[in-house]
């Protein structure tokens, strides 16, 4: 079945470092692509998505661009924050049955300290 | 308000005790989603259901069952929960013409 695998964390950078979170994936066809963010006692919120090769999505200062070549979508931002502190995931969409109803495969979530 | 919403917040219920966690939406989604997380397990479907009379098991469905009493309103019940059942409980909600799930801000459930 389809699968994501990211970067294990956790991850501890100092304030305005450039982040690297690595995602790959394992699908058959041609899914979108997800980054979910969970702050500190909160639920999953979408941070941005691609749906097609070569999308590049972006929110808040973070990207990830959909490499179809390396089955990739890997998660970037150039100056991070305090504020950035969280649990970030990776996710696919899986097709179910009727071709219009879907699922979300997740990776194991990597958590990004940023310290000040 | 919050547009999903999930009761109770915190839960604390001993081994063998029956227990229900309840979803509510106020989207209009006709797709609900039940998840646990797990540390370093990243989130694990439970249960799913794309409108009130179409209700699918996901990953890991055993020990769980759920009712979908609305359009609106999805509940997960733990008929006799186990300490491995201890985890935080998400639900989500998506609409028929989109992929990106809305999430609630999840229960934690802790079974002693």
């Amino acid at each position: 079945g389809n699968s994501v695998t990211q970067m294990e964390g956790p991850v501890t950078l100092s304030e305005e470092a450039f982040l690297t979170i690595n995602c790959t994936y394992t699908a058959t066809g041609y899914p979108s692509l997800f980054w979910y963010v969970q702050y500190p006692g909160e639920g999953l919120q979408l941070l941005l998505k691609a749906t097609k090769a070569d999308d590049k999505g972006s929110n808040k200062g973070f990207e990830a661009t959909y490499r179809k070549e390396t089955t990739s979508f890997h998660l970037e931002k150039g100056s991070v924050q305090v504020s950035d502190s969280a649990v970030y995931f990776c996710a696919l969409s899986d097709a179910l049955s009727g071709g219009s109803n879907y699922k979300l495969t997740f990776g194991k979530g990597t958590l990004l300290t940023v310290n000040p | 308000d919050a547009d999903v919403t999930q009761t109770p917040r915190n839960r604390i219920t001993k081994t063998g005790k029956r227990i229900m966690l309840e979803c509510s939406q106020t989207k209009g989604h006709d797709r609900m989603y039940w998840y646990r997380q797990d540390p370093g397990l990243g989130l694990r479907l439970i249960y799913y259901s794309f409108d009130v009379k179409d209700i699918n098991k996901g990953e890991i469905s055993d020990g769980y069952s759920v009712s979908r009493q609305a359009q609106a309103k999805f509940s997960l019940s733990l008929e006799s929960a186990i300490p491995n059942q201890t985890a935080l409980y998400f639900c989500a909600t998506n609409d028929r013409a989109g992929e990106t799930q809305y999430f609630g801000p999840g229960t934690r459930l802790l079974v002693l």
